[in-house]
C-alpha cells in the first residue's frame, strides 16, 4: 500500500532555530512530491515541489531534498521565525500511468517560540 | 490574479440531507481535484478533473460525486450526508493533472469549505 508519513506530528522550537522536517513514503517509483503548508482554518500553500529526477529545491529560508531509494524527503528551514507557525504536510505523487492521485502525510505542526 | 474560490465558506447540514460545494479554479487552470480533510484521517483525494472528464476517483462511497463545466469551475455533491461527512472540503487548481510539466504540476488550493453535519 502507498503510503506517506509524517513524524513527530508535533513539534516547537524556539526562534533562530535551524530545523528540519521529516516525510518518508513507501514505493520509491514516485513522480513527485511537494511540500505544504497550511495555517488554522485555511487551504494549503505549496511551498516546494520536486520532480523525481530531482535532488533537492530551495526557496528563500527553504529546502526541500528526496532520496527516492530510502523513500524520504526532508523540509529544511533555515533561522525559523514564530510566522513559520504552522502545520506543514508533504504529498507524494506515485508513476500510475497517465492517472495518479496525490497521496499526504497527516502534516507536522510547528510551534516557533519567540 | 485571483485565486481559487471555493463558496460556500461554511455550511450545517443535518443527517440525509444533500449538498452542493462550488470551486472556481485560477483563470486558465484546467484542472482541478478535490480533498477532504478531518482531524483523524488528515487530507484524503476525492477526484480529479480535467476538461470536463474525472481522470481519477479516489475510495469514497457513491454518494460523493463531482463535475466539471466548461470553463473549468467544479462542483462536488454529497447525498444522504452522513455524521461522519463533517469535513473542510479543499478544491485545488493547477494549468494541467497528475503527470504534467512540473510548472503546470504545482497546486493552488482554496480556502475550502466547511461542512457541518448534525
Amino acid at each position: 500500500k502507498q503510503e506517506v508519513t509524517q513524524i513527530p506530528a508535533a513539534l516547537s522550537v524556539p526562534e533562530g532555530e535551524n530545523l528540519v522536517l521529516n516525510c518518508s513514503f513507501t514505493d520509491s517509483a514516485i513522480y513527485n512530491l511537494q511540500w505544504f503548508r497550511q495555517d488554522p482554518g485555511k487551504g494549503l500553500t505549496s511551498l516546494l515541489l520536486i520532480q523525481s529526477s530531482q535532488r533537492e529545491q530551495t526557496s528563500g529560508r527553504l529546502n526541500a531534498s528526496l532520496d527516492k531509494s530510502s523513500g524520504r524527503s526532508t523540509l529544511y528551514i533555515a533561522a525559523s521565525q514564530p510566522g513559520d507557525s504552522a502545520t506543514y504536510l508533504c504529498a507524494v505523487r506515485w508513476m500510475a500511468g497517465a492517472n495518479s492521485k496525490l497521496t499526504f502525510g497527516k502534516g507536522i505542526t510547528l510551534s516557533v517560540r519567540p | 490574479k485571483a485565486g481559487v474560490t471555493q463558496t460556500p465558506r461554511y455550511l450545517i447540514k443535518t443527517r440525509g440531507q444533500q449538498v452542493t460545494l462550488s470551486c472556481s479554479p485560477i483563470s486558465g487552470h484546467r484542472s482541478v481535484s478535490w480533498y477532504q480533510q478531518t482531524p483523524g484521517q488528515g487530507l484524503q483525494f476525492l477526484f480529479e478533473y480535467f476538461s470536463e472528464t474525472q481522470r481519477n476517483k479516489g475510495n469514497f462511497p457513491g454518494r460523493f460525486s463531482g463535475r466539471q463545466f466548461s470553463n473549468s469551475r467544479s462542483e462536488m455533491n454529497v447525498s444522504t450526508l452522513e455524521l461522519g461527512d463533517s469535513a473542510l472540503y479543499l478544491c485545488a487548481s493547477s494549468l494541467a493533472p497528475g503527470q504534467g510539466d512540473s510548472g503546470a504540476n504545482v497546486l493552488t488550493f482554496g480556502a475550502g469549505s466547511r461542512l457541518t453535519v448534525l
